[in-house]
């Protein structure tokens, strides 16, 4: 059974850039959370996708945006990149049959922003 | 205002005692409690769940408590060992919906 995997596990964009950043959820899982971590705190809800939509959003602007494909990998996307969104961004999987919310979490991609 | 707390100073305990970590939270009414470990650079690692009407659940040298009167949650880990030095993470979940608020987490120091 292969967990999530996410990438780049690391990259340095500068300010006003674009990002983009992959997750593979674990297999027979449909439903893929993404969570951003600063330096020093919990994770923060970005968004959720279940079966290709989005299913809940946190508070983050319209310019964190995200995608689901038909084999349940994700994408986000971030646009005009500013330097507080240097953290670590989380990737997250959950199966299908699960109602308690226990996430699987990739390692994560490092994103500095210069 | 909502908010979840976790001792922010780092747990300092000595290899073969019971470590304790607070989870206290204001302003939720969690269905469920979660707990994670994180390690350096790394994702976090579910550890053990707790529903609204448990009070304590045990996985190995771990034991959690819920109390909802209170709104806290203790973690303890037994025999405790320099492996287990990590940062540990509650998270709450309000409903069956995914998404979890967590507190900002406590690292656990464990000395040979």
């Amino acid at each position: 059974e292969t967990g999530v995997t996410q990438s780049p596990t690391h990259l340095i964009k500068t300010r006003g850039q674009q990002v983009t950043l992959r997750c593979s959820s674990q297999s027979g899982h449909n439903t893929v959370s993404w969570y951003q971590q600063a330096l020093g705190q919990g994770p923060q809800f970005i968004f959720q996708y279940y079966r290709e939509e989005e299913n809940g959003r946190g508070n983050f602007p319209p310019r964190f945006s995200g995608l689901q494909f038909p084999n349940y990998s994700s994408e986000l996307n971030v646009n005009a990149l500013e330097l507080d969104d240097s953290a670590l961004y989380l990737c997250a999987s959950s199966p299908a049959d699960s109602y308690t919310g226990e996430l699987f979490f990739g390692e994560g991609s490092r994103l500095t922003v210069l | 205002s909502q908010k979840i707390e976790q001792n922010s100073e780092a747990l300092n305990i000595q290899e073969g005692k019971t470590a304790t970590l607070t989870c206290n939270y204001t302003n939720y009414s969690p269905a469920y409690l979660q707990w994670y470990r994180q390690d350096p650079g790394r994702g976090p690692v579910f550890l053990l769940l707790i529903r609204e009407n448990e009070k304590e659940k045990r996985k190995e040298r771990l034991k959690v408590t819920f109390d909802t009167t209170l709104k806290q949650s203790l973690f303890h880990i037994t025999a405790s060992q320099p492996a287990d030095s990590a940062t540990y993470l509650c998270a709450l979940n309000m409903d069956s919906n995914y998404q979890l608020i967590w507190g900002a987490g406590t690292k656990l120091i464990i000395k040979p």
